[in-house]
């Protein structure tokens, strides 16, 4: 079946590094939302991108959707405290099918 | 206001006793969905609704039903509770499927 995959897993790194996760579909995507949880809440959407080759920035956070439509990542330069939370994409399908990722929990250290 | 809401946040239940779990949006919203959440899986689409009386199964439905009767509420029913049925759910609401989806705090679901 169609699957969204992230990389990675799980990402420890130290205040003002830099973070990237890479998100992955077995399917051509119309589009694809980023979203981000904090430890205990729920998802907030934080972007979507639509077109091939896009690019978007918020800040310090970096969103990129491939010419394919079937990947995307998600930069955030010099990582901030305020940054720790599960980061997940969910892209729609031809079929308006939704599918998330299983998201990347990023733990930064002070 | 604008928001989700779930109802109760959290439920502790033994195996078989029938629950719902309610969600209401104040925002108009015509696309409505069901997720669970477990650890290592992400969110996992159970049900979802393009409209009034419109459900469809996401990728997990078995174990699990759904209504809307109304444009606002969307229930999660759970006839037989089941063990593997403990997880933490959300409930979701956009305008259309591509647009942002705003999600309820979540409802936190153990079955002894």
């Amino acid at each position: 079946g169609q699957q969204v995959m992230q990389i990675p897993q799980y990402q420890h790194v130290q205040e003002g590094e830099d973070f990237t996760t890479y998100c992955n579909s077995s399917t051509t995507l119309s589009n694809i939302q980023w979203y981000k949880q904090r430890p205990g809440g729920h998802p907030v959407f934080l972007i979507q991108l639509v077109k091939s080759g896009e690019v978007k920035k918020q800040k310090r956070l970096t969103f990129q959707f491939g010419e394919a439509k079937k990947n995307s990542s998600l930069h955030i330069t010099a990582t901030q405290t305020t940054d720790v939370g599960t980061y997940f994409c969910a892209g729609e399908t031809s079929y308006d099918k939704v599918i998330f990722g299983p998201g990347t929990s990023l733990s930064v250290i002070p | 206001e604008a928001q989700v809401t779930q109802n109760p946040r959290y439920l502790i239940t033994v195996t078989g006793k029938k629950l719902t779990v309610t969600c209401s949006q104040n925002m108009n919203h015509e696309y409505m969905s069901w997720y669970r959440q477990d650890p290592g899986l992400g969110l996992r689409q159970i049900y979802y609704s393009m409209n009034v009386e419109v459900t469809d199964k996401g990728d997990v439905p078995e174990g699990y039903k759904v209504s809307r009767k109304e444009k606002r509420n969307f229930p999660l029913i759970l006839e037989s509770p089941s063990p593997n049925q403990t997880s933490l759910y959300f409930c979701a609401s956009s305008f259309v499927t591509d647009n942002e989806q705003f999600f309820g705090p979540g409802t936190r679901l153990t079955v002894l």
